[in-house]
């Protein structure tokens, strides 16, 4: 149960695009579409943004997507907004009824 | 409206056992997935454990002997009795639930900290 390798931090400025990775192994990401994308902001609970790759729970915005290569789950978010600063943590379903979270990413909109 | 309560955290010595309890309105603690996670000071998230519609349960090897998810249909809460905690348990362990798929959790609660330290 190895957590999946995420960048430490990324940034944009308004209104740009940014991606962030999430990259498992062929024992996690790799093996199932169960990937999940959380934002959380300091001090608040996770919130649920993607879930299974690219699905998107009502209510969020669809400046938000998500997509799988191989190993490697991808979060984009398109026009920036300052709002979107904040953590995001992958999920992943990595079998024998486990998963394993992403070590976390900050997004700074500066 | 789905609401999620955790209480029960606190701080407890090496070696000690505390109970967490998540107590949910909304919905139906028994028909859906609950999960634990946790995160640790300044740290990621860390899933902890999962019980299933059916009754089955699944811990982290980081927990697994020590800590035991369960859920009470009569006052729809759920449970995490911790027990061997260590210092490195020391976390704000969120409950979260799921209608749908174990594999996300689509509400959260505000999270209780337990602090494992002498």
């Amino acid at each position: 149960q190895s957590a999946l390798t995420q960048p430490a931090s990324v940034s944009g400025s308004p209104g740009q695009s940014i991606t962030i990775s999430c990259t498992g192994t062929s024992s996690d990401v790799g093996n199932y579409d169960l990937v999940s994308w959380y934002q959380q902001h300091p001090g608040k609970a996770p919130k649920l943004m993607i879930y299974e790759v690219s699905k998107r729970p009502s209510g969020v915005s669809d400046r938000l997507s998500g997509s799988k290569s191989g190993n490697t789950a991808s979060l984009t978010i398109s026009g920036l907004q300052v709002e979107d600063e904040a953590d995001y943590y992958c999920s992943s379903y990595a079998g024998s009824s486990t998963w394993v979270f992403g070590g976390g990413t900050k997004l700074t909109v500066l | 409206e789905v609401q999620l309560v955790e209480s029960g955290g606190g701080l407890v010595q090496p070696g000690g056992s505390l109970r967490l309890s998540c107590a949910a309105s909304g919905f139906t603690v028994s028909s859906n997935y609950m999960s634990w996670v946790r995160q640790a000071p300044g740290r990621g998230l860390e899933w902890v454990s999962l019980i299933y519609t059916g009754g089955s349960t699944s811990y982290a090897d980081s927990v697994k002997g020590r800590f035991t998810i369960s859920r009470h249909n009569s006052n729809n809460t759920l449970s995490l009795q911790m027990n061997s905690l260590r210092p490195e348990d020391t976390a704000v362990y969120y409950c979260a639930r799921d209608p749908i798929s174990p594999s996300r959790m689509i509400d959260w609660g505000q999270g209780s900290l337990v602090t494992v330290s002498s």
